[in-house]
C-alpha cells in the first residue's frame, strides 16, 4: 500500500468555483502535513502547511482527519492561475523522509 | 534566507556517458538533503537522502549513486547513463524545528535530463 493516495484527476473546473482535493495517509504515526503546488516543468512549491485545527490562507482552506487518516484542500473561487498539480505530502515525526502523493491535477476553465 | 541551487538547468547525454549533477544550499547549516527523480507526467521518486557529510541513504537500487563531500552540497553521479534514467532530477533541503519534527522540504529549480 502506498504510504499516501491521491486521486490523479484530471479535474476541471470554471473559473469561480470551489474544489477540493482529499489525500489519504496510511502511517498513523504521520505528523506532519503539507500541499505542494507544482507548475508545469517547475518544481514543486510550498503552498501550506495543514495544522490540526485546520488552516486557512486566503482562498485556500486545508483540513486534517487524523481519524480517518486524510487531508483535503479547498479552492474558493477558482482562478485561470490556481491550474496546477496539487501534491500532498506527509511526514512521520522522527523521519527523515517525506511521502509524496503522485498529485492531482487541477485546469481552471475561462 | 535560504536558497538552493542547482545545474545545469537542462542536460543531453548519450547512453552510457557519465552524470554529475550538483546541489548547492545556502543560508542553513546541517541540513538534510535529498535527490528526487520525476519522469514525465509521473510522482516524485525518492533516490537518496543524506541526513549529513558522507552520510547517504539510497531509496532504489539503480545506477545512480550520490553524495555529500560539505554540509551544503549535494551530488548525483552515474558512471554509464541509461535511457531510463531521463527525467526531472530535484534535489530539496528540510531542516529540523525544535521538538524533533521536521521543517517542510524546500526543492532547487530542477535539472531535466534527456538521455539519448
Amino acid at each position: 500500500r502506498k504510504e499516501v493516495e491521491q486521486d490523479p484527476g484530471p479535474f476541471n473546473v470554471p473559473e469561480g468555483a470551489t474544489v477540493a482535493f482529499n489525500c489519504t495517509y496510511s502511517n498513523s504515526a504521520s505528523q506532519s502535513f503539507f500541499w505542494y503546488r507544482q507548475d508545469c516543468r517547475k518544481e514543486p512549491k510550498l503552498l501550506m502547511s495543514v495544522y490540526s485545527s485546520g488552516n486557512e490562507d486566503g482562498r485556500f482552506t486545508a483540513q486534517l482527519n487524523r481519524a480517518s487518516q486524510y487531508i483535503s484542500l479547498l479552492i474558493r473561487d477558482s482562478k485561470l492561475s490556481d491550474s496546477a498539480t496539487y501534491l500532498c505530502v506527509v511526514n512521520m515525526r522522527t523521519g527523515n523522509q517525506f511521502y509524496f502523493g503522485t498529485g492531482t491535477s487541477l485546469t481552471v476553465i475561462p | 534566507s535560504q536558497t538552493i541551487h542547482q545545474w545545469p538547468a537542462t542536460l543531453v547525454q548519450p547512453v552510457g556517458s557519465p552524470l554529475s549533477l550538483e546541489c548547492t544550499v545556502e543560508g542553513t547549516s546541517n541540513p538534510n538533503l535529498y535527490w528526487y527523480r520525476q519522469a514525465a507526467g509521473r510522482g516524485l521518486q525518492l533516490l537518496f537522502y543524506s541526513v549529513g557529510i558522507g552520510q547517504i541513504s539510497s531509496e532504489v537500487p539503480q545506477n545512480l549513486s550520490a553524495s555529500r563531500p560539505q554540509d551544503r552540497q549535494f551530488i548525483l553521479s552515474s558512471k554509464k547513463l541509461l535511457l531510463s534514467d531521463s527525467g526531472f532530477y530535484l534535489c530539496a533541503w528540510a531542516g529540523r524545528l525544535a521538538g524533533g519534527t521536521w521543517e517542510t522540504q524546500y526543492f532547487g529549480p530542477g535539472t531535466r535530463l534527456l538521455v539519448l
